[in-house]
């Protein structure tokens, strides 16, 4: 299994970015996907999880309503579009695979700095 | 709401055993709870799923020095053998209607 994540990088507050992942290894479509932050020092954060069909999209309350999740199964794509950025969504993004009830797979992350 | 809370840091001796405790809120009992490593400056890495009766899914390569368990509401990791490369941080992971839910992770240093 791999999970590489790309689109990192500098934005300004307010900003926008959108991250991908490229998965393989696994059946794609079967299995839901998350995206994972951590802030520099600070512990673990689920940000957002897809259903292995994408009709089904869960959100933190910390980001609901500004970051969009989607992924493309004919593709092994998953996304994690990113608006209104704030300072305080500065952090490494992983992307991971679920089994059902756990995590069984991370991506080796990517960093995300909102420059105030 | 599902919480689940890790003490902030541990610590042994090289060689001995440790066990990490993560505590699942009042009344929230059934959960498969899944543990993950982050050694220092790496990402995480699974280590293995602990289901409510006590049985150990591990990920892959994880050597038998890490088993885990479970009483009531309190899940456990072992360490056994502790080796300075286990030194890092532990978080304890559960799953409830399609959120992810996180402990705060536990320093695990090896003295």
């Amino acid at each position: 299994v791999q999970l590489v994540e790309s689109g990192g990088g500098l934005v300004n507050s307010g900003g926008s970015l959108r991250l991908s992942c490229a998965a393989s290894g696994f059946s794609f479509d079967d299995f839901s996907l998350t995206w994972v932050r951590q802030a520099p020092g600070k512990g673990l954060e689920w940000v957002s999880s897809i259903s292995s069909s994408g009709s089904y999209t869960f959100y933190a309350d910390s980001v609901k309503g500004r970051f969009t999740i989607s992924r493309d199964n004919a593709k092994n794509l998953v996304y994690l579009q990113m608006s209104s950025l704030r300072a305080e969504d500065t952090a490494v993004y992983y992307c991971t695979k679920e089994a059902y009830t756990e995590i069984d797979y991370w991506g080796r992350g990517i960093l995300v700095t909102v420059s105030p | 709401q599902l919480v689940l809370t890790q003490s902030p840091s541990a610590s042994a001796s090289l060689g001995a055993s440790v066990k990490l405790t993560c505590t699942l809120t009042s009344g929230h009992t059934n959960y498969v709870i899944a543990w993950h490593q982050q050694q220092p400056e790496k990402g995480p890495r699974y280590l293995m799923k602990v289901k409510s009766d006590g049985s150990n899914n591990k990920g892959d390569g994880i050597p038998d020095r890490f088993s885990g368990s479970t009483s009531g509401a309190e899940h456990y990791l072992i360490i056994s053998s502790l080796q300075s490369e286990d030194e890092a941080d532990y978080y304890c992971q559960a799953w409830e209607s399609g959120t992810v839910v996180f402990g705060g992770g536990t320093k695990l240093t090896v003295l």
